[in-house]
């Protein structure tokens, strides 16, 4: 079992339209857990961060998170065409030290 | 304010064929990464260091050497360059543990042929 998965994609959605991802973990104790946006040919950018059970907003993301489920999930509202790109998940395990990532969805956003 | 900074951006080795990739960092972070990317995939671990004169193992560390002798660079070297070894390789650091999230470097394309 991979220690992060996420559904390769592609995941297309309309523009507009809310394009939902889905991480899941395997180290029960993981600390953190993080949201990259990765453009073709890009380095991975940070847009979520989320350290507790619950949903977090920013923007026209949110970010979700179920500990005794071993998930997070990353909500886009109102789809762009720029937001069409790779969506990383990453998490920080027990020592803290360093992250993991999965394996990226692709996102496309069809005007 | 320049972030982390990789260099070259782009280079191809020739089979045996040895290399250094350069990563420095201007924002005083102690940790440290360096992660490769092949082709549809995500990021695996090559080595990384929680401060000077500290390095440790990750995932994929064979074929690889580190090493950190100030705070702000971390050169990564290739010895005897394998295909195998083409990928993108990103540099990353953070300020504290990871629980507050890297800033990459703009990646360092690698193709040995």
């Amino acid at each position: 079992q991979k220690e992060v998965e996420q559904n390769s994609g592609p995941l297309s959605v309309p523009e507009g339209a809310i394009a939902s991802l889905n991480c899941t973990y395997s180290d029960r104790v993981s600390q953190s857990f993080f949201w990259y946006r990765q453009y073709s040919g890009k380095s991975p950018e940070l847009i979520m961060s989320i350290y507790s059970n619950g949903d977090k907003e920013d923007g026209r993301f949110t970010a979700q998170l179920n500990k005794a489920s071993q998930y997070v999930s990353l909500l886009i509202r109102d789809s762009q065409p720029s937001d069409s790109a790779t969506y990383l998940c990453a998490v920080n395990g027990a020592a803290g030290n360093k992250l993991t990532f999965g394996g990226g969805t692709r996102v496309l956003v069809k005007p | 304010n320049a972030g982390v900074t990789q260099t070259p951006k782009f280079r191809i080795l020739k089979i045996g064929q040895s290399m250094t990739l350069q990563c420095a960092q201007d924002m005083n972070h102690n940790y440290m990464y360096w992660y490769r990317q092949d082709p549809g995939m995500g990021l695996k671990l090559i080595y990384y260091s929680v401060g000077a004169g500290i390095t440790d193992k990750g995932e994929v560390p064979n074929g690889y050497n580190v090493s950190r002798s100030t705070t702000e660079d971390f050169p990564l070297r290739l010895e005897l360059a394998a295909p195998s070894q083409t990928s993108v390789y990103f540099c990353a650091s953070s300020p504290g543990t990871a629980n507050y999230g890297y800033t990459f470097g703009s990646g360092t394309r690698l193709t040995v042929v």
